[in-house]
């Protein structure tokens, strides 16, 4: 375990359905950050929260809406979702101090 | 903003070859080189960083190299095994900034 983590692990989800990833971490970090991997783009960032604000949306369509509530906590909230959204989301954390982001090991979404 | 250009997008050896990958950025401001590597159906885990500092880090099979004037860092795995199989990133960071990434190496290496 690398102290993220990530649940559900997999997903399959209609175009009408609404639902929520879940990210977590315990490892003390204040920032967190949502990506998306996919064949096309490989580490697409989405989101970023520092200290629980929301610092960056790299011009993610609303039908992703991302939400904070503590430092150890994100949540990916989806509806309405398009086939082209199937990926590999990725949440990480990290600092402000200059050291690397931990990984959680994704959720793989599968939009029908 | 920073840019990260990493090559090859795909690398293939023979077990017990090295491989290397390259990396390049264009902000001279970056300090913070690490590299990722990344298993089928796991997250990307750090294998290896280096600081501008620093000109060469090693541990075990695994080497990064860091030219701070051509701005350029490298990953060198020796004596590779099929374990090493896996996709690699690079990334650099300046502190109190956001860490970019390369585009990613897809590593095959065959027994």
């Amino acid at each position: 375990e690398t102290g993220v983590t990530q649940t559900p692990r997999h997903l399959v989800m209609g175009m009408t359905n609404k639902k929520s990833l879940k990210c977590e971490q315990h490892l003390g970090h204040n920032a967190m950050y949502w990506y998306k991997q996919s064949a096309k783009k490989p580490l697409e960032l989405m989101f970023v929260y520092n200290f629980k604000e929301q610092t960056e949306n790299n011009s993610v369509p609303s039908r992703f809406s991302p939400e904070c509530p503590n430092s150890s906590h994100l949540f990916l909230h989806l509806h309405t979702l398009q086939p082209e959204d199937s990926a590999l989301y990725l949440c990480a954390s990290g600092t402000l101090a200059n050291y690397g982001y931990t990984f959680g090991s994704g959720t793989r979404l599968t939009v029908v | 903003g920073e840019n990260v250009e990493q090559h090859p997008s795909t690398l293939s050896v023979q077990e017990g070859d090295s491989a290397v990958i390259k990396c390049t950025y264009s902000d001279s401001a970056s300090n913070y080189f690490p590299w990722y590597k990344q298993e089928l159906g796991k997250g990307p885990q750090l294998i290896i960083d280096i600081r501008s500092n620093v000109g060469e880090k090693k541990d075990q099979r695994i080497a990064v190299t860091l030219n701070k004037t051509a701005k350029h860092f490298s990953l060198h795995i020796t004596e590779t095994q099929p374990e090493d199989s896996a996709v690699y990133f690079c990334a650099a960071r300046e502190a109190g900034n956001m860490l970019t990434f390369g585009g990613g190496t897809r590593l095959m290496v065959k027994p």
